[in-house]
């Protein structure tokens, strides 16, 4: 099984439904981030999370929340989707070192119609 | 503003070299990550550099020019599985990651 799982691994919605991305992991680490990823872009962080208690917006954060319901787990939700982020989405994880790798989850592929 | 630049795509044949370069502007510098992206799949690392210079890992190395702005991933001896975006990414001085596009690199034999 993946150390970094992510649920659903694709999905078809319309605009203005609400939808959760989901994330789990086993490798204990206590950093957690979503990412999105577009075609001829970079990764761009949506939002990030140290911990249980400490989340923070990335650079594009508008339209998005988050949750982080234990160590492991960090759902992104869309409270009404609209068709420009259709995207892959990555969740990640990192170990406390500001300067470790990331741990990227399969992906979730979104299209919103 | 903060930026990386590194090449869309390239094409190498199977058991040559390939150099992918990358070129980037932050503030401030906390290292340079490369991670390697099969197409439908997760990045996964391949190299960090904080410090100027090449560091090898089998048939990967990485160079890093802080003076520059520059790094480039050397990749020898191509095999058909290493066809995949790399992707470049720098760390400013809030620990924050930039990611350039990706290189999509194509093998052909």
């Amino acid at each position: 099984d993946a150390d970094v799982t992510q649920t659903p691994r694709n999905r078809i919605t319309k605009t203005g439904k609400r939808i959760m991305l989901e994330c789990s992991q086993t490798k204990g680490h206590d950093r957690m981030y979503w990412y999105r990823q577009d075609p001829g872009l970079g990764l761009r962080l949506i939002y990030y999370s140290f911990d249980v208690k400490d989340i923070n917006k990335g650079e594009i954060s508008d339209g998005y929340s988050v949750s982080r319901q234990a160590q492991a787990k960090f759902s992104l939700s869309l409270e009404s989707a609209i068709p420009n982020q259709t995207a892959l989405y990555f969740c990640a994880t990192r170990t406390g070192s500001d300067t470790g790798e990331l741990f990227f989850g399969e992906g979730s592929r979104l299209t919103v119609l | 503003g903060q930026n990386i630049d590194q090449p869309t795509e390239m094409t190498a044949t199977e058991g040559a070299i390939v150099q992918i370069n990358c070129t980037y502007q932050t503030s401030g510098f906390n290292g340079l990550f490369w991670y390697q992206q099969h197409a439908g799949e997760a990045p996964t690392f391949l190299s960090y550099n904080v410090l100027d210079g090449l560091e090898e890992k089998g048939r990967f190395s990485s160079f890093l020019s802080r003076s520059k702005g520059y790094s480039y991933l050397l990749l020898k001896e191509l095999q058909m599985k290493d066809s995949a975006s790399y992707l470049c990414a720098a760390m400013d001085s809030n620990y924050q990651l930039i990611w350039g596009a990706g290189t999509k690199l194509i093998i052909k034999p």
